[in-house]
C-alpha cells in the first residue's frame, strides 16, 4: 500500500510532553488512527481522526492533522512511564477496508 | 469471550511444513481481518472477511497462504511449505462492521510463528 512514516524513537521525561509524529502519501485516507502496542498485548486503539477534522481532543491525547502536507501527530500530556509503548500510525478509506500502518515509534518515558 | 482470542500463542515449525493459525473473534462481529506483523515493522494486512467471504484478499503473499471463515466466525490461516521468511506475529482482528464512524478494529494478542 501507500507510505505510512513515522520516527522509530522518542524519549521524554515523566511530566513532559510527548509528540509523535507521522505523514502519510494516500490522499483517499478517509480515517487516520493512533494505535498503542505493549509487550504482550495487543494493539490498542487509542483514538482517529476523520479527514475532514483537523484537530481531536481526548483526556490527555490530541491529534492534529494537516491534511494538505498529509501530516498527522499525536501529543500526550503529562506523559507517564506506564505510556512507554510502540505507537502505530494507521490509515484506511474507511469501514471495511484495510489499515495501513507505519512502522511504529518506540515512545520511552523516563522518571 | 470478551475479546478476540487466537490460538496457538506461539508456534514453532519446520521448513516446509503445513501450519494452522486460528482466530475467534468478537461474538457478533461480522468483519475479520488477518495481519502479519515482522520484526520492527507495524501490521500489514493480509486479507479480509466480510461473514463467510473473503471481501479482499490482496494481502496474501503468494498461493501457499490461504484463509478461511465457513461459518462466519472463527477463521483459520493456512501456510503450506512453511519458509524462514513467514516467521512474524499474525495478527487477528474484527470489527462490527458498521456503516457509520470509525468501525474500530479490535486486534487479538497475536500468534507468534517461528519457522526453522
Amino acid at each position: 500500500g501507500e507510505d505510512v512514516e513515522q520516527s522509530l524513537f522518542l524519549s521524554v521525561r515523566e511530566g513532559d510532553s510527548s509528540v509523535i509524529n507521522c505523514t502519510y502519501t494516500d490522499s483517499s485516507s478517509t480515517y487516520l488512527y493512533w494505535y498503542k502496542q505493549e509487550p504482550g498485548a495487543g494493539l490498542q486503539l487509542l483514538t482517529y481522526i476523520f479527514s475532514n477534522m483537523d484537530m481531536k481532543q481526548d483526556q490527555r491525547l490530541t491529534v492534529l492533522l494537516n491534511k494538505k502536507d498529509k501530516h498527522l501527530s499525536l501529543r500526550i500530556a503529562d506523559t507517564q512511564t506506564g505510556d512507554s509503548a510502540i505507537y502505530f500510525c494507521a490509515e484506511s478509506m474507511g469501514p471495511g477496508y484495510a489499515l495501513n500502518f507505519g512502522k511504529g515509534t518506540s515512545l520511552l518515558v523516563t522518571p | 469471550g470478551a475479546g478476540v482470542s487466537q490460538t496457538p500463542s506461539n508456534k514453532v515449525t519446520e521448513k516446509g511444513k503445513y501450519v494452522e493459525l486460528r482466530c475467534d473473534p468478537i461474538s457478533g462481529h461480522t468483519a475479520l481481518y488477518w495481519y502479519r506483523q515482522s520484526l520492527g515493522q507495524g501490521p500489514e494486512f493480509l486479507i479480509y472477511f466480510q461473514g463467510t467471504g473473503a471481501a479482499d484478499d490482496s494481502g496474501l503473499p503468494n498461493d501457499r497462504f490461504f484463509a478461511v471463515r465457513p461459518e462466519g466466525s472463527v477463521s483459520t490461516l493456512k501456510i503450506q511449505r512453511t519458509e524462514r521468511g513467514d516467521s512474524a506475529v499474525y495478527l487477528c482482528a474484527s470489527s462490527s462492521r458498521g456503516t457509520t464512524g470509525s468501525d474500530e478494529q479490535f486486534f487479538g494478542p497475536g500468534t507468534r510463528l517461528t519457522v526453522l
